[in-house]
């Protein structure tokens, strides 16, 4: 399967400010997601990074707080934009590579927000 | 949002007994069932799909799945200190789809004692 790099792995922020994640597959892949997962919590979906398009949010999440790029089949990046302490959180990269296979997930970044 | 209903626990076990994690979920036309494995600071990662009816073993898990009454079990022969974790069970949000975005349960945690 294919291996997903995520980074940073973890960073410590300052409310207000805002932190790229990254997420690079070492493969092309036909669908890239977002999920976070609050701190004794499950996942939940943020959107669906569209390759060359507006990525497609969840219920709840909107593209100011959330913006999301996926300029090409193998990368994508979410900002959490205007940090605060509730944002604090694992966030997550999953990627599905078509051939009917289920989607697996990165390392995750681990994002607390002071 | 569909409801993916799990206990969550937690559950304990000893070792070498079977482990039985159950998952209820809401839309009757739901196609595909993923179980997840999570280790304490870790990514989620797949253990099990099960699309049909009826039960699928792979090793020491089964998968059980009964679309009439909207259960979906996983259940964990011979279990190992090394199975605790938390398990995710999972469905796809877009209604007879049988890929794509996921809805998580909150995870049921499992402990095994030696």
């Amino acid at each position: 399967s294919a291996v997903i790099s995520q980074k940073p792995s973890r960073d410590i922020c300052q409310r207000g400010t805002s932190l790229t994640i990254q997420c690079q597959v070492d493969s092309q892949v036909t669908m890239m997601f977002w999920y976070r997962q609050q701190p004794g919590q499950s996942l939940t979906l943020i959107a669906t990074a569209n390759q060359g398009s507006e990525a497609t949010y969840e219920s709840g999440f909107v593209i100011d707080k959330f913006p999301i790029s996926r300029p090409n089949l193998t990368f994508s990046t979410l900002t959490v934009s205007n940090m605060s302490p509730e944002d604090s959180s694992i966030y997550l990269c999953s990627v599905e590579q078509g051939l009917n296979q289920p989607q697996h997930f990165g390392d995750g970044t681990r994002l607390s927000i002071l | 949002q569909k409801e993916v209903e799990q206990n969550s626990g937690p559950l304990s076990v000893p070792e070498g007994a079977i482990a039985s994690l159950n998952c209820t979920y809401s839309d009757r036309v739901s196609q595909s069932f993923f179980w997840y494995r999570q280790y304490s600071g870790k990514s989620p990662e797949l253990i099990m799909s099960i699309y049909s009816n009826g039960d699928k073993e792979d090793g020491r898990f089964t998968a059980q799945l009964n679309k009439a009454s909207q259960y979906v079990s996983l259940l964990i022969r011979d279990s190992q200190p090394s199975d605790s974790a938390t398990y995710l069970c999972a469905i796809p949000a877009d209604r007879g789809s049988t890929l794509g975005r996921l809805y998580f349960g909150r995870g049921t945690q499992l402990t095994v004692w030696p």
